[in-house]
Formats: structure tokens, C-alpha cells, sequence
């Protein structure tokens, strides 16, 4: 099975909204609602920010959304914050007690 | 608070082994399923191996199945896992991560540790 696929970059301005993208198929993305997001700053551990496609754990800024349609997922990170820059990544289940990641996202905030 | 720390990473050989081990605190550990996750330099994260709280059921990534294997020991709230036959494209940043429910039924990592680097190479 193929990773998911995400966009290498993607930038916005202080307090703009950026959207990234995770796209799969119907095998994964498109066949389950176990999507997740996680962000990553440079040497640090990965963070959960979103999981089951919308769900944000307590804490996590409601500035950031997801959600999906198709085979497609999307992070939205809204009034963006320069402690927004961060790789972020996608994850869906795949069946058969296999999850896929995407490759990763770097976040610039300009 | 959750902690997760890794260890046993290191320089190996290919056709080695090694053991890694995760040191948990801060919930009650056979209550979570826990999974190992690698970060390969210029690549995205792979999810490897999950196993369940109380470790009587184990799951692997099609790249690793054979080679590696995933144990806890509840009583000292570790994680491992044991990698043979180690090969290039194992090198990479090694994660352990905790899972939401006792069975990977929910399939996300709400922890994560700081992850110990594992480079094979001659």
C-alpha cells in the first residue's frame, strides 16, 4: 500500500487560513473515518491534533478543523500563528490492522 | 503527565539486530495499546507494529513482518521491540506511541515519545 499523499509545502500570513490536503482511496481515506493529524517542530516528538477525520483532544486550539470528503482529508488551520510552523501529518486506517501515513507537510508561516 | 522515552537506538550493522525499549509513566499502561512509528531522514512517518494492553494480540507493517517483534512487560511499564535482520532502509527516528483503548480499534496515537535514532550502516 502507497502512503498518502500531501502537498511537500504550503504557507500563510499571520492570522490567514491554510488548508492541507491528505489524499488516499477508497481503501483508506475514503473507506474509513480514522483519519488523524499530527503536528511536528523541529527535534520534538509528533503532537495529535486531530482525530476521527474532525475530533480535536482537549487542549488543541479549535483554530484547528478537519475533515473530508471522497478520498480526500483536509487540515484547516485558521488565524494562523507563527508556533503554527511545523511539519504536519496525515493518517488513515487501510484495513486489515494497517495504517498509512502521508509524507508530511512542512507549514511556513510567512 | 504521559511520558514516553525511548532507548537502544544506535549504529548496527546490515543483518544485525537490536532491542528497543520505551519507558512509560503517567497512565496506567496494560489499559493501551502501544505501537512503534519510524521516521526515515527525507521521508514521512511509517506506522511498524501495534500490540494491545495486555499483549495477546501483535499486528505489523508488511515491510517489518518477520523481522521485528513487538513485547510489553506491564509489570515495568516498557514497551519493546526486538529488530533482525536489520537492513538500510530501516534507518530512521523510532517513535513508540500510545493508543486510546486497550485493542487498536481507533486507530490514532494521542502520545508520543522523542524517538531514538537507528542507522544501519557498514
Amino acid at each position: 500500500q502507497s502512503a498518502l499523499t500531501q502537498p511537500p509545502s504550503a504557507s500563510g500570513s499571520p492570522g490567514q487560513s491554510v488548508t492541507i490536503s491528505c489524499t488516499g482511496t477508497s481503501s483508506d481515506v475514503g473507506g474509513y473515518n480514522y483519519v488523524s493529524w499530527y503536528q511536528q517542530h523541529p527535534g520534538k516528538a509528533p503532537k495529535l491534533m486531530i482525530y476521527e477525520v474532525s475530533k480535536r483532544p482537549s487542549g488543541v486550539p479549535d483554530r484547528f478543523s478537519g475533515s473530508k470528503s471522497g478520498n480526500t482529508a483536509s487540515l484547516i488551520v485558521s488565524g494562523l500563528q507563527a508556533e503554527d510552523e511545523a511539519d504536519y501529518y496525515c493518517s488513515s486506517y487501510a484495513g486489515s490492522n494497517n495504517v498509512l501515513f502521508g509524507g508530511g507537510t512542512k507549514l511556513t508561516v510567512l | 503527565e504521559v511520558q514516553l522515552m525511548e532507548s537502544g537506538g544506535g549504529l548496527v550493522q546490515p543483518g544485525g539486530s537490536l532491542r528497543l525499549s520505551c519507558a512509560a509513566s503517567g497512565f496506567t499502561f496494560n489499559s493501551y495499546a502501544m505501537s512503534w512509528v519510524r521516521l526515515a531522514p527525507g521521508k514521512g512517518l511509517e506506522w511498524v507494529s501495534v500490540i494491545s494492553g495486555i499483549g495477546d494480540s501483535t499486528y505489523y507493517a508488511d515491510s517489518v513482518r518477520g523481522r521485528f517483534t513487538i513485547s510489553r512487560g506491564n509489570s515495568k511499564n516498557t514497551l519493546y521491540l526486538r529488530m533482525n535482520s536489520l537492513r538500510a532502509e530501516d534507518t530512521a527516528v523510532y517513535y513508540c506511541a500510545k493508543g486510546s483503548s486497550r485493542y487498536w480499534s481507533d486507530y490514532h496515537f494521542d502520545f508520543w515519545g522523542q524517538g531514538t535514532l537507528v542507522t544501519v550502516s557498514s
